[in-house]
């Protein structure tokens, strides 16, 4: 069935240092990967996204990369900060109108 | 602001009781999909509404009903509930075509009790 992996489900990093969350898809039909960050007690917000006919993306400190070949694709935070301390999801979907499925979420915490 | 609209945002029921939970969509938006989030877990698809029908469903229990109203905003009703039912619920709305834009609104957090 569909099912979206997600690693590592805690991740803490050094402020200023980069972090990198991996996801791996089941469903090959799949062609539209959202990465979003939840912040304690709020909504989901879209963060970054990817298409398939993509390979990468980046958007200021924060990048997502995507193999079709082997269904995995990864988001990359560079110089983390404070405020980049979150709950992150990656998540898979396979057409506009399709349901959103979520991976189980990373955790992840900037030491000072 | 979001855009979508949740009510009420935090509501506390009895184990048995029934529960209705409301969305309104973004403006332009006529898609209306439910999430449960469970503490600690990634969002559930539990169904999705779409010219008042339901489109699509994930695996949840028929305890799970909804509705679409013609201005395009839902309801998500539970019955006999259960104290795993406890979570944060999350309505999201978009457009069928041509664009991923999904809206979460801010969620309704259920205790069961």
């Amino acid at each position: 069935g569909e099912n979206v992996e997600q690693h590592p489900s805690t991740l803490s990093v050094q402020e200023g240092d980069s972090a990198v969350i991996k996801c791996t898809y089941s469903d090959s039909a799949s062609n539209y990967f959202p990465w979003y960050k939840q912040e304690l007690g709020k909504r989901p917000q879209l963060i970054i996204d990817i298409r398939s006919n993509v390979g990468e993306k980046k958007d200021q400190r924060i990048a997502v990369t995507l193999n079709k070949t082997a269904k995995h694709f990864s988001l990359h935070i560079t110089e983390t900060q404070p405020e980049d301390s979150a709950v992150y999801f990656c998540a898979a979907m396979y057409s506009s109108a399709s349901k959103i499925i979520f991976g189980s979420g990373t955790r992840l915490s900037i030491r000072p | 602001d979001a855009g979508v609209t949740q009510s009420p945002t935090h509501l506390i029921k009895t184990r048995g009781q029934q529960v209705t939970l409301r969305c309104s969509p973004k403006s332009g938006h006529d898609t209306v999909s439910w999430y449960q989030q469970a503490l600690g877990q990634g969002p559930q698809f539990i169904f999705q509404y779409y010219e008042e029908e339901e489109r699509q469903r994930g695996n949840f229990p028929d305890r799970f009903s909804g509705h679409q109203f013609p201005n395009y905003s839902s309801e998500l009703n539970v019955n006999a509930l259960l104290l795993g039912d406890s979570a944060l619920y999350l309505c999201a709305s978009s457009i069928p075509t041509g664009d991923y834009g999904y809206t979460f609104g801010s969620g309704t957090r259920l205790t069961v009790v």
